[in-house]
């Protein structure tokens, strides 16, 4: 059965500093990873995708197969993400795929 | 293009009632997944619709059901409600061309007394 960890409840940091929320999976198969945001009386929504290898909101995520980790980084914090975060692993099969989510990560960033 | 949309926004029922919770996809979108989403937790899949079919089943108890019409729109049914099922119901919609990609609604948040 897959399952993912999001160790911290809550990330408190100053504007312009460097935050990482740690995210870590168990599966057996091969892996699709997203982070997931929520923002205050938002919904949750989509904020990358491990196969995009892209950066979206100067957010970054490196899949690492090794210590089975899909870490989310950003280098300068800003005011606008405070949010949860919650990172995602789906199982794509013949019966269908499915989001298992991490219990969330709340970040507050400090001006 | 229209987003996902989910009714009630809140409900209250008390025990041993049942509930039914509505979703209309996205438009384009053939795939509906229901989550719960207990307070301080993250959502837990319930189930997958798939052109009107079942197609996946979270760890929950053959109380909670669905329906999904032909216009892909989706319903939840909880039977027997209980206090743990209160929580936020989430519904997304997956683009068939995208199917990874799940659009989620504003959610319905239930309460059992």
């Amino acid at each position: 059965a897959q399952r993912v960890t999001q160790p911290e409840k809550l990330l408190s940091v100053f504007k312009g500093a460097p935050v990482e929320l740690k995210c870590n999976y168990s599966y057996s198969g091969s892996p699709e990873l997203f982070w997931y945001v929520q923002y205050s009386r938002q919904r949750l929504q989509l904020l990358l995708r491990h196969i995009s290898r892209e950066s979206i909101k100067g957010f970054t995520a490196d899949l690492n197969k090794g210590e089975t980790s899909f870490h989310l980084k950003k280098p300068f914090a800003q005011e606008e993400d405070s949010a949860m975060y919650y990172c995602a692993l789906s199982t794509l099969k013949a019966a269908g795929n499915k989001l298992t989510f991490g219990g969330g990560t709340r970040v507050l960033v400090k001006p | 293009e229209t987003g996902v949309t989910q009714s009630p926004t809140h409900l209250i029922k008390t025990r041993g009632q049942q509930v039914t919770l509505r979703c209309s996809s996205q438009s384009g979108h053939n795939t509906v997944s229901w989550y719960q989403q207990a307070l301080g937790q993250g959502p837990q899949f319930i189930f997958q619709y798939y052109r009107e079919e079942e197609n996946g089943r979270g760890n929950f108890p053959p109380r909670f059901s669905g329906l999904q019409f032909p216009n892909y729109s989706s319903e939840l049914n909880v039977n027997a409600l209980e206090l743990d099922d209160s929580a936020l119901y989430l519904c997304a919609s997956s683009d068939p061309t995208s199917a990874e990609t799940q659009y989620f609604g504003p959610g319905t948040r239930l309460l059992v007394l």
